[in-house]
């Protein structure tokens, strides 16, 4: 397996545009995470999915995030409008029920 | 939310000496799990404790979980450039079902070995 695969792996985009971050997790997993990464807050959790159900979205920042998992081998994470204090390394991740996660390798979002 | 104390925040070394670092809590955690993270790259999952006082080891790494499952250590013995990194430690709630809201991350310790 290529592992969880993210894609872009950066993304420079200006205030005000939709960004639109993309994730395909192991296959067999049932578990797919959506992580914000930020030398200030660390890693947090913005939503969590189990069978491609969304299970916990209370991490998201605001009205401004949304996450889909429309099959077991697909997720987006959106954010519109996009705002400078959104800049931040994300991070997806999957697992197999709860035992540790396999991250991808990230998007680095810069928002101008 | 519990939270995780990881000690020190940052730390370089010289190639070949040995290392110690902490993660902290007042609370209980069922497991816990630390990972690797390079520059660039996602955390990497390195080993997962669950045993009041349990002890693991990889290679030139030894972890260890607190008899009171509060608390982790990881110690390297002779530290190498390879080793470089930035490293998590992560516990799980007891009683989350082991969800992932039941899994907090510390902030992590920036580890540099010099050659």
């Amino acid at each position: 397996d290529a592992g969880v695969i993210q894609s872009p792996r950066h993304e420079v985009t200006e205030m005000g545009q939709e960004v639109t971050l993309r994730c395909k997790p192991i296959s067999g997993h049932d578990y797919l995470f959506w992580y914000r990464q930020t030398m200030m807050r660390g890693l947090e959790l913005l939503i969590y999915f189990n069978n491609n159900v969304p299970i916990d979205d209370s991490g998201m920042p605001e009205d401004r995030f949304s996450a889909k998992m429309p099959n077991a081998s697909f997720s987006t994470l959106k954010i519109q409008p996009s705002e400078p204090r959104d800049s931040a390394v994300y991070f997806c991740a999957s697992s197999f029920r709860h035992y540790g996660y396999t991250f991808g390798s990230g998007t680095r979002l810069t928002v101008v | 939310t519990q939270l995780l104390e990881q000690s020190p925040q940052f730390l370089s070394i010289q190639e070949g000496e040995n290392l110690t670092v902490y993660c902290n809590s007042s609370s209980v955690f069922s497991s816990l799990q630390w990972y690797r993270q390079e520059p660039g790259e996602g955390p990497v999952l390195l080993v997962t404790v669950v045993t009041g006082g349990e002890v693991k080891k990889l290679k030139r790494l030894t972890f260890q979980f607190g008899d009171a499952r509060k608390d982790s250590s990881l110690h390297i013995t002779a530290a190498q450039p390879g080793d470089t990194g930035l490293y998590l430690c992560a516990g799980m709630e007891p009683g989350s079902g082991g969800g992932a809201d039941g899994l907090t991350f510390g902030k992590g310790t920036h580890l540099i070995i010099q050659p």
